[in-house]
């Protein structure tokens, strides 16, 4: 079974760090372009990152740019999104999922931004 | 950046009746392949988007017949045939056709 396990959420202070993790299991992770995805309370859901399957191209939302970091661990079948100078509306729920067509998602981790 | 406008946002069904909702986008989702890249999500309360259409009308794996997505172009639709008590929460149209990746702000359908 295809799974996305995300964890590392929680509470920080406006300009604290976060390091979430993706642990997938039951396909080739190293094969596959993976994305971060975030929803705030109560709205949509936005595009934060992607990286491709070795790690090479990297792309970033203008909203988290110079902030944010993606990095994926092959060997670890984990993606990880590092969230550096978090804001109050940086708060949301953050999924990964996998590929362009987004098929596979997470359950989520919740980061709170607030002093 | 292709902005995704959904309409409506909010809808009142009746189970076993028909739903539709509508899904533009501000710019040709048609790709140089010649594929069109526009996805539908359906999102239940409290729980992860879950991909029930890609490439416009394809169903993903294990999504009911009743679900059906048409369109072309810039105008995109999704149908329900007959709505179950299963099928509330927020739709979600999504291209990736051009970068980046952007979503519409969502239907959301509850029972009448």
């Amino acid at each position: 079974e295809v799974q996305l396990v995300e964890s590392g959420g929680g509470l920080v202070q406006p300009g604290g760090s976060l390091r979430l993790s993706c642990a997938t299991s039951g396909f080739t992770f190293s094969n596959y372009w993976m994305y971060w995805v975030r929803q705030a309370p109560e709205k949509g859901l936005v595009w934060v990152s992607r990286i491709n399957s070795d790690g090479s191209t990297i792309n970033y939302a203008d909203s988290v740019k110079g902030r944010f970091t993606i990095s994926r661990d092959n060997a670890k079948n984990t993606l990880y999104l590092q969230l550096n100078s978090l804001r109050v509306d940086d708060t949301a729920v953050y999924y990964c999922t996998r590929d362009h067509s987004m098929g596979v998602w997470g359950q989520g981790t919740t980061v709170t931004v607030s002093s | 950046d292709v902005v995704m406008t959904q309409s409506p946002l909010s809808l009142p069904v009746t189970l076993g009746q028909p739903a539709s909702f509508s899904c533009r986008s501000s710019q040709s989702l048609v790709y140089s392949d010649g594929n069109t890249y526009l996805n539908w999500f359906h999102q239940r309360p409290g729980q992860s988007p879950r991909l029930l259409i890609y490439m416009v009308s394809n169903r993903d794996s294990g999504v009911p017949d009743r679900f059906s997505g048409s369109g072309s172009g810039t105008d995109f639709t999704l149908k329900i045939s007959r709505v179950e008590a299963e099928d509330v929460g927020v739709y979600y149209c999504m291209q990736h056709t051009h970068w980046p990746r952007t979503f519409g702000q969502g239907t959301k359908v509850e029972i009448k």
